[in-house]
Formats: structure tokens, sequence, C-alpha cells
């Protein structure tokens, strides 16, 4: 099983600052790495696909890159409804499995 | 409108079997790999099964031998049968859909709302 890791556990910032999380893989999963937003009551929502694509209607500040074992997911001039939990997930190998997430609070 | 949309959760006692269904619409449902992923209250999102376009199904191990995951394709349903239920097992359960892959499987780009399941005595 490919375990991630996603630091930090929480991150404390303002609107309108840059927000960089990070995930890493005990092994590889080339390009194959995901970002998901998910708020209370909600469905999570998918953000990036094969590390670096944006889903449909996700706005141009998310952005992701990276690849192999780490991967960075980047929201550059944070909007008020971005304030939530960000997960991220290999889709490579089976078991397919998710970080435990980055807690993105109001500073 | 693509969508989907679970049912059948609801408070169970420990041991005790639940029937989990997500009804899918709007897309050819038949071309899509499916999913379940769970969340328990305060924790984290847990892939708990999928199951490919093919029919090969696949589980997490914390459910493995426990929970069968099932597609009925003519109906647009997908289905997990929840066997042996422990406290462990409570959660908001989602379906979600991603497109078929060479390895693994998709990104799950369209999720329902969930449904709660409760194990509890």
């Amino acid at each position: 099983e490919i375990v991630l890791t996603q630091s930090p556990a929480t991150l404390s910032l303002s609107p309108g600052e840059r927000a960089t999380l990070s995930c890493r893989a005990s092994q590889s999963v080339s390009v194959y790495l995901a970002w998901y937003q998910h708020k209370p009551g909600q469905a999570p929502r998918l953000l990036i696909y094969d590390t670096s694509n944006r889903a449909t209607g996700i706005p141009a500040r998310f952005s992701g890159s990276g690849s192999g074992t780490d991967f960075t997911l980047t929201i550059s001039g944070l909007e008020p409804e971005d304030f939530a939990v960000y997960y991220c997930q290999q889709r490579r190998s089976w078991p397919i499995t998710f970080g435990q997430g980055t807690r993105l609070e109001i500073k | 409108e693509v969508q989907l949309v679970e049912s059948g959760g609801g408070l169970v006692q420990p041991g005790g079997s639940l029937r989990l269904s997500c009804a899918a619409s709007g897309f050819t449902f038949s071309t899509y790999d499916v999913h379940w992923v769970r969340q328990a209250t305060g924790q984290g999102l847990e892939w708990v099964s999928g199951i490919t376009a093919a029919g090969n199904s696949y589980y997490a191990d914390s459910v493995k031998g426990r929970f069968t995951i099932s597609r009925e394709n003519a109906k647009n349903s997908l289905y997990l049968q929840m066997n042996s239920l422990r406290d462990g097992d409570t959660a908001v359960y989602y379906c979600a859909r991603s497109a078929i892959a060479a390895a693994g499987s998709g990104a799950f780009d369209i999720w329902g709302q969930g449904t709660m399941v409760t194990v509890s005595s």
C-alpha cells in the first residue's frame, strides 16, 4: 500500500496570502496524484488531477506540481471560500489511498 | 445533470449488516469505475472499495472479507454490502466515479452527498 503523508497538518493564513501544501508518497506514484477540497457537510471536490491538471471549473489560483514522491498544491491569493481541508490521493495502484489531510484555516 | 445519490445508511448494531446503494444519472455508468469512500467524524477520507468498468473489485484491508462491492449497469447502480459491522465502520459513506485508467483508476471527479452509517448498540 502506498502511504501519503501531508504537511503541515494545519496551515493558518489570511485571505490574499499564498498557501503551499505538501504531499509525500512512500513510493513513486509517477504523476498519478490528485488533490481534493472538502468542506463540512459537502461532497469532496476534485481540484487537480495527474499532478498539475485543473479539473473543470477550478480557478487558476489553484496549481499543482511535483512527480515521483513529492508533490505540492499551491493556492495563489487565498479567497474566503478556500478555507477547507485538502487531501491528496494516489491512483497509480490499488488500494487507492488518501493523505491524512491539511486543514487550511483563517488566521 | 451528472449525479450520484447514495441511500441505505442508518443505525445498525455491531455484528450486523447493511447494504448501501448509489444511483447514477446523467452519464454512461457502465463506462466508468466507481468507488466507495468514507469519512468518520473528525477523521480524514478513507477509500473503502472500488469496482472497475470491467467488473474487477478492490478493497481496503480494513474491510476486506466483510464488505462486498457490486454494480448493476442495467440499473445504473452501485452497491456496498457491509457485513460484520464494527464501531469503527461508523462514517459518512460517499460514492464517487472515476474514468478508466491503464493502471489503478482515474481521479474521482463526481461524488455523491453521502449517507451516514452508525454502528452502535
